[in-house]
């Protein structure tokens, strides 16, 4: 049972280059998230999306784009990258509350120059 | 606009001494309550999850309770190991919102 798997574990991109981060989970969970982690901010929601189809905004979704095709992945796009985008993205999933205990991937670490 | 909050940010102790961390949040109206520990460079690891019927959840030498009402939860390490160290983060589910929130986390290092 692989869980929730992210695709590249670590990236550079030049400002202004786009790029796709890869999120498929495995458990048949509807809920999908996509988080940024920045010191002393803690996570922060970017968008999320309650199954296929469905997204919606989290906190910060300025810069990103998501879609939902399919119940297994959940795409986070950066369309133009900039460097205030420099953080660590992790997804999660979960079933739809309220039981909603949430696995979360190991992380994209993505720096901007 | 649901707000968690946890104290301490940072803590350091000796091996073998019984911890407590703390988690606030503003809105009452959870789903519930999700305690998880992060290693660095490390994604999240769920340690306990409580609903908002529950008062307490256990697993091993951890203890984690809810007081909806006052919108708080503790979690308990007894005992505590070197191999403890690590952040700890709780996280709320509100009614009415497909949001997970989280705190800022708190960052224990437990020394030999």
């Amino acid at each position: 049972n692989a869980g929730v798997t992210q695709t590249p574990k670590f990236q550079v991109l030049k400002t202004g280059q786009s790029m796709t981060l890869q999120c498929a989970q495995d458990m048949n969970h509807e809920y999908m998230s996509w988080y940024r982690q920045d010191p002393g901010m803690g996570l922060r929601l970017i968008h999320y999306s309650v199954g296929a189809g469905i997204t919606d905004q989290g906190e910060v979704p300025n810069g990103y784009n998501v879609s939902r095709s399919t119940t297994e992945d959940f795409p986070l796009r950066l369309l133009s990258a900039a460097p205030s985008q420099t953080s660590v993205y992790f997804c999660a999933s979960s079933y739809s509350p309220p039981n909603t205990e949430a696995f979360f991937g190991q992380g994209t670490r993505l720096t901007v120059v | 606009k649901q707000e968690v909050t946890q104290i301490p940010a940072a803590l350091s102790v000796p091996e073998g001494e019984n911890l407590v961390l703390n988690c606030s949040f503003t809105d009452s109206a959870i789903y519930n309550l999700q305690w998880f520990r992060q290693d660095p460079g490390k994604g999240l690891t769920s340690l306990l999850l409580i609903q908002s019927s529950q008062r307490e959840q256990t697993s091993g030498r951890l203890n984690a309770s809810l007081d909806k009402s006052s919108g708080r939860s503790t979690l308990y390490i007894a005992a505590s190991q070197p191999g403890d160290s690590a952040t700890y983060l709780c996280a709320v589910w509100t009614y009415n919102t497909d949001k997970l929130i989280f705190g800022t986390g708190t960052r224990l290092q437990v020394f030999p």
